[in-house]
């Protein structure tokens, strides 16, 4: 299994309240993905990182910022968290484009 | 409208049965790739498909792209309980420009296998 560690795993809090999520991965991989799963919608991509320092919008990016200052470590930010952020939350890695993306195993988040 | 289209939402089938799964594209997919999802746990990587017509298998599960790289199918045979859960494909639509940066995937395929 790819070493991909996802913390918290499990989050509640309130409106309006900044949120980070952290994922570290430990097998060096280059790229590196911020997903949220809905029901109904599927897995839609947030954020994702091509290198440190490195970083592009997804479908649904708006409310969100990431950070890569490390190889191993990708940070998604909820700024202010809204009740329309609840969701379960996956990181991905890949090695190179055109090979698999592997996932952690995701950050429920709930926002009250 | 969704962009990568899963057929049949969900299956209920009895153990030892075979089943397919379908995905589906309106656009030529680069590269096709499918998950296992079981509920509350990641997602594990089962097979990626790239060339048109080619046709992987791991133990029971068969996976294949079509010639004109707009669909793919799952099988499994001889269902069991283990192979219970969610499968979602993911297929790259952006082609060349060498990225895979923006998979798509479909909204899943939930299975149910009854004893």
């Amino acid at each position: 299994d790819a070493g991909i560690t996802q913390s918290p795993r499990h989050k509640v809090t309130e409106t309006g309240t900044p949120v980070t999520l952290r994922c570290h991965q430990t097998e060096n991989h280059r790229y590196m993905y911020w997903y949220r799963q809905d029901p109904g919608h599927g897995l839609r991509l947030i954020h994702y990182s091509y290198g440190v320092k490195d970083t592009d919008k997804g479908e649904v990016s708006d409310g969100y910022s990431v950070s890569r200052s490390k190889t191993e470590d990708f940070l998604l930010t909820l700024e202010s968290a809204t009740s329309s952020q609840t969701s379960v939350y996956f990181c991905a890695i890949s090695e190179r484009v055109y090979q698999p993306q592997h996932f952690g195993d995701g950050t429920r988040l709930s926002i009250l | 409208s969704q962009e990568l289209e899963q057929s049949p939402q969900s299956l209920i089938v009895q153990e030892g049965k075979n089943l397919t799964i379908n995905c589906t594209s309106s656009k030529t997919l680069y590269g096709l790739y499918w998950y296992k999802q079981k509920y509350g746990e990641g997602l594990i990587f089962l097979m990626m498909l790239q060339k048109g017509g080619e046709e992987k298998s791991h133990e029971k599960i068969t996976a294949k792209l079509d010639e004109k790289k707009q669909q793919s199918s799952l099988h499994i045979t001889a269902s069991q309980p283990s192979h219970a859960g969610i499968y979602l494909c993911g297929a790259d639509m952006l082609g060349s420009g060498g990225s895979n940066y923006k998979l798509t995937f479909g909204k899943g395929t939930l299975l149910t296998v009854n004893p």
